[in-house]
């Protein structure tokens, strides 16, 4: 099956601060999803990107699907953006298979 | 609109319980999965479902059992629980918007402790 790693595993900010969280998966998909899950557990779709670039207020994400990666790039954050971040990957809206996360924490 | 709903949220159960996860959604969504969530080991899938009366194994499916009915529920069996099975899970419906993309909307977890 796909596998995806993502990286790092863990980051630590001060507000304000810039970073880039990277998704490597090991197969070509079509479908390629961005995930906030937030201290209390909810979870929540960011971006839906098999490709290209968007971009969200402070979020945005890359795709190279030749490459296998995709980036999410958080600009300016805030505390509020702490939490884990998960990329899924798959095809279609089969089976969407999650990378392990990177867990944020931005500190004031 | 009430999105994706899991009841229980809490459940404890004694080892060679049975119990019954419901997720519901008003979105008219055809599919819809059950993913676990362990510390450190991020979502894996259990069983999704691509419309009514259709069901279909994930990643870690043994052990628990589905079934969808109804358009908008997808239940989650569980016929012998096992301490393993300590887990939050999670139920999401997934979609197409009008711009093509898919987007995975997920409930809000039910927390499950087997003794």
């Amino acid at each position: 099956g796909i596998q995806v790693e993502q990286s790092p595993p863990d980051l630590i900010l001060q507000e304000g601060a810039n970073s880039t969280l990277r998704c490597n998966f090991s197969d070509s998909v079509n479908n390629l999803q961005w995930f906030h899950q937030n201290p209390w557990g909810q979870l929540i779709n960011l971006f839906y990107i098999p490709s290209g670039t968007k971009q969200n207020g402070r979020l945005s994400a890359t795709t190279v699907a030749t490459e296998r990666y995709s980036l999410l790039y958080i600009s300016s954050s805030q505390t509020t953006d702490s939490g884990v971040y998960f990329c899924a990957v798959g095809h279609n809206t089969d089976k969407l298979i999650f990378g392990t996360g990177t867990r944020l924490q931005v500190f004031p | 609109n009430a999105g994706v709903t899991q009841t229980p949220k809490f459940r404890v159960l004694k080892t060679g319980q049975s119990m019954t996860l419901l997720c519901a959604q008003d979105m008219n969504h055809e599919y819809m999965y059950w993913y676990r969530q362990d510390p450190g080991m991020g979502l894996r899938l259990i069983h999704y479902s691509v419309g009514e009366g259709t069901t279909a194994k994930g990643e870690v499916p043994d052990g628990y059992n589905v079934s969808r009915l109804k358009k908008q529920n997808f239940l989650l069996g569980l016929e012998s629980a096992a301490p393993s099975q300590t887990s939050v899970y999670f139920c999401a419906s997934n979609h197409m918007d009008r711009a093509g993309a898919n987007v995975l909307t997920f409930g809000a977890g039910s927390r499950l402790t087997v003794l």
